[in-house]
């Protein structure tokens, strides 16, 4: 079973400021089949990025997402408000499919 | 536009039986590989099962292995999870999931909750 560490387990930062999230693998994910799913509080997760780089369908471009291996980053250049929520990457390489922990983003 | 909309949650004893369904529309039902993911209280997702397109090919995370069987309707746009020998730990909230192809999780459902619980 691939197991995903994210880091860090909290981010506190302001509006207008860039977020990086760390996702690490704990065995290579060659084909970069890796997710990240953003999650706000009462809904669904949703999907934001896949195939560890490619932007879903109506994600604005300030999420970007990047690495290959067992080291993967989801960046969110300037914060909006509605940005702050829990992320978790995932991975569907092999199975169990499994999921990270997740990074709650809130506001500073 | 995608849509996925579950039933059949609600308060169950430990031993008891479910069985969740989930309602697809939007898209092409029969050609989409399908997936259960559930939530417990405060904790990350987990992936349950996936299903294949054609309902032939089906794949369980080892916990739930015996004990859950998902299946699907193509005549009638509908996933299914029947759920047998429910524990405690089997309680969460049940999404059900569009994937693309065996990759990502794209379209998700609003979920239902399972309590399991004496």
């Amino acid at each position: 079973e691939i197991v995903l560490t994210q880091s860090p387990g909290t981010l506190s930062l302001s509006p207008g400021e860039r977020a990086t999230l760390s996702c690490r693998a704990s065995q290579s994910i060659s084909s970069s089949d890796l997710a990240w799913y953003q999650q706000k509080r009462g809904q669904a997760p949703r999907l934001l990025i896949y195939g560890a780089s490619s932007r879903a369908t109506g994600i604005p471009d300030r999420f970007s997402g990047g690495g290959s291996g067992t080291d993967f980053t989801l960046t969110i250049s300037r914060l909006e408000p509605e940005d702050f929520a829990v992320y978790y990457c995932q991975q569907y390489v092999s199975s169990p499919l499994t999921f990270g922990g997740g990074t709650k983003v809130e506001i500073k | 536009e995608v849509h996925l909309v579950e039933s059949g949650g609600g308060l169950v004893q430990p031993g008891g039986s479910l069985r969740l369904s989930c309602t697809a529309s939007g898209f092409t039902f029969s050609t989409c590989a399908m997936s259960w993911v559930r939530q417990a209280p405060g904790k990350g997702p987990e992936w349950v099962s996936s299903i294949s397109g054609k309902g032939d090919t089906t794949y369980y995370t080892d916990s739930v292995k015996g004990r859950f069987t998902i299946s699907r309707d193509n005549s009638r746009n509908t996933l299914y999870l029947q759920m047998n020998s429910l524990r405690t730990e089997d309680t969460a909230v049940y999404y059900c999931t569009k994937r693309d192809g065996w990759h990502q999780f794209d379209s998700w459902g609003q979920g239902t909750l399972v309590p399991v619980s004496s």
